[in-house]
This record gives structure tokens, sequence and C-alpha cells, in this order.
């Protein structure tokens, strides 16, 4: 089905670690987002990248990189990984008519 | 910067009946769009209705409908015929129309509705 895949699901770190979640819509749209969620709050925007070729920040974008690969692919980096990034990351996509989300990785940082 | 407001953490609903979801908001845009999500247990995000600001009528879409005041920067979500897959959170959200030919949203949510149905 097209959509909007997610790597990994879940993912433990040790604080100070380092990795990339993956992002990938086949779904042709030119805007991509990373959103957070934390407890008792709504998602909030970390990066997105309007285009393929650009990025901009968000809401929350200290601790995190992004890359926009090519039109389909978009990915978060955290460098040093602190507990305060312990959520559940979602990536999106859209078109004129709205988003598509991918199904979210539940990272937790120890 | 924008602002979304849900001042009801959790609701409860006899199966077959109607409830409605508030939500308002803050923004000085005068066209913009409004969204309603679901996220079920699974996590999902499920776009369940959307509302363009400079459109004058009620987005409706089966059982869901919402009541959208633009002067009082209010938009509320009902729920018809209320059913167990239902139960979930629900989240309302607002974008600027920054650049809706590309498709680019900046979507800012609220902290969502926890919606329980009584069978």
């Amino acid at each position: 089905n097209a959509g909007v895949t997610q790597t990994p699901k879940f993912q433990v770190l040790k604080t100070g670690q380092s990795m990339t979640l993956q992002c990938a819509q086949d779904m042709n749209h030119n805007s991509m987002y990373w959103y957070r969620q934390d407890p008792g709050m709504g998602l909030r925007l970390i990066y997105y990248s309007a285009s393929e070729g650009t990025t901009d920040k968000g809401e929350v974008p200290n601790g995190y990189n992004v890359s926009r690969l090519n039109k389909r692919e978009f990915s978060l980096r955290l460098e040093s990984a602190a507990p305060s990034q312990t959520s559940v990351y979602f990536c999106a996509s859209s078109d004129r008519y709205g988003y598509t989300f991918g199904s979210g990785t539940r990272l937790t940082v120890v | 910067a924008q602002t979304v407001t849900q001042s009801q953490p959790e609701m409860s609903v006899q199966e077959a009946e109607t409830v409605t979801l508030s939500c308002t908001y803050d923004t000085s845009e005068s066209d913009y769009y409004l969204f309603w999500y679901k996220q079920p247990p699974s996590r999902q995000m499920i776009l369940v209705i959307r509302q363009e600001a400079y459109k004058q009528q009620n987005a409706t879409e089966n059982r869901f409908s919402v009541n959208f005041q633009k002067a009082a920067k209010s938009f509320s979500l009902k729920i018809s015929d209320s059913q167990l897959g239902d139960a979930a959170m629900y989240f309302c959200a607002y974008s600027p129309i920054l650049n809706s030919g590309a498709g680019s949203y900046q979507l800012t949510f609220g902290k969502g509705t926890k919606l329980s149905v009584i069978p």
C-alpha cells in the first residue's frame, strides 16, 4: 500500500549515542516532516522539508538534524541522544489535500 | 505564534449517542486550515476531517461534522451515532496556508481529548 514508512518502530539508546530515523514515502509528495509526541501532548514539529533540497526548523529543533536525501526520503538524526529525547517520532508527507503519517517510532533514551 | 487549545482531556459517550469535542485556536491569519485527527491505540494518525477557513460551510464526513465559528476561533467536532471503533485520542490541529500549491503545511496540535465509548 502507498504511504509513509518509518524505520525502526522501536529503539532504545543510551545517553550520548547517535542514531538516524529513516522515513520514505511513495506518494510523490513534495513536503515531508518530522514530529515528536510526548505524553499528554499533541505532536510538535521538529523539522520540515517543503520540497526536495530544502529543510527548515520547526518548533523544537534543538538536538536534531535532518537530511532530505531525495524526494522520497527524509531522515532525522540524533547526534548525542539525551533522556529528554525519549518520545514517539512521526514522519509525515503532504500534498495539497493534507497529510499522510507514518506509524511512528518509539524511542527511549536511558 | 499560533496556539490550539482542547479543554477536555477526557470524554465519554454511550454507544449510538452523539458527542462534541471542543477546540479553540488563536491566530492573526485570515486564511488557514483546521483539522481533526484520530489516534487509536495503534498510534496511527488518521485524518478525520478538514476545514478551510475561507469556506463558510461546515465540513462533514459521514458521522463526523464540525461547527466552525471563525469569529470565535472555535472548531468543534461532533460525532454522531458513536461506535466502539471511535474510541481514541482526538487532536485538533491548525495550519497556516504557507504554500498550498506545493501542499506544505506546518501543523500546530492541541493536547488532545481521549474519547471513550461505553457499550
